[in-house]
């Protein structure tokens, strides 16, 4: 089936303690996005990435790192995170070319710093 | 910063009725608009996409993109409780940044 996984779909943590959030896709798609969703201020980008080693920021980037050492992980990596970044984070996914404008979405993660 | 704008809602309108969801945009040199659904607790998923003026249909979808007022409204024609969810206006920045509007909250009443 094609899809893109989240992991974890949930998560506690606290301020300061280093994670990871993976995104894995299995269609073989080049660009993926991380973004971040909060009540009133709609879906916000975080990073995205063109393909293998390239990678970009979109709006709210700080706080936050991505790596794309393959194509079809995409992990986002809180390196100290704060309750600010308290939220409910998506990845997608959209194949390059003719269906350039379809963004297939993961599951989302909730994520709660405490 | 380029904006979306969305009212929040929520938007009601009984069943069987159109429903009507609009959302402008600041950047004037925008070309690639979508309309996602999101229902509570899940994952946006793409309805529609326009790029022309004018109306795009898709079964009881119409996309409607009038560019010179930026703007761009989404129709529900026959709208059915399983319509009820938010909808989220993106426009697509060059050739991978997308903004989102924050969303309108549609309830269909039975």
């Amino acid at each position: 089936e094609a899809q893109v996984t989240q992991n974890p779909r949930y998560l506690i943590t606290v301020t300061g303690k280093k994670l990871t959030v993976t995104c894995s896709q299995n269609m073989n798609h080049e660009y993926m996005s991380w973004y971040r969703q909060d009540p009133g201020l709609g879906l916000r980008q975080i990073y995205y990435s063109m393909n293998v080693e390239v990678t970009d920021k979109g709006d709210v980037p700080e706080g936050y790192k991505v790596s794309r050492k393959e194509k079809r992980n995409f992990p986002l990596i809180l390196e100290s995170p704060s309750p600010n970044q308290t939220s409910l984070y998506f990845c997608a996914s959209t194949p390059k070319g003719g269906s350039d404008h379809e963004q297939f979405f993961g599951p989302g993660t909730r994520l709660t710093v405490l | 910063q380029k904006e979306v704008e969305q009212n929040s809602g929520p938007l009601s309108v009984p069943e069987g009725a159109i429903a009507s969801l609009n959302c402008t945009y600041s950047d004037r040199g925008s070309q690639s608009f979508f309309w996602y659904r999101q229902y509570s607790g899940k994952s946006p998923e793409l309805i529609m996409f326009i790029y022309s003026n004018g109306d795009k249909e898709d079964g009881r979808f119409t996309a409607q993109l009038n560019k010179a007022s930026q703007y761009v409204s989404l129709l529900i024609r026959d709208s059915q409780p399983s319509d009820s969810a938010t909808y989220l206006c993106a426009v697509k920045e060059g050739t991978y940044k997308y903004i989102f509007g924050t969303g309108t909250r549609l309830k269909v009443l039975a």
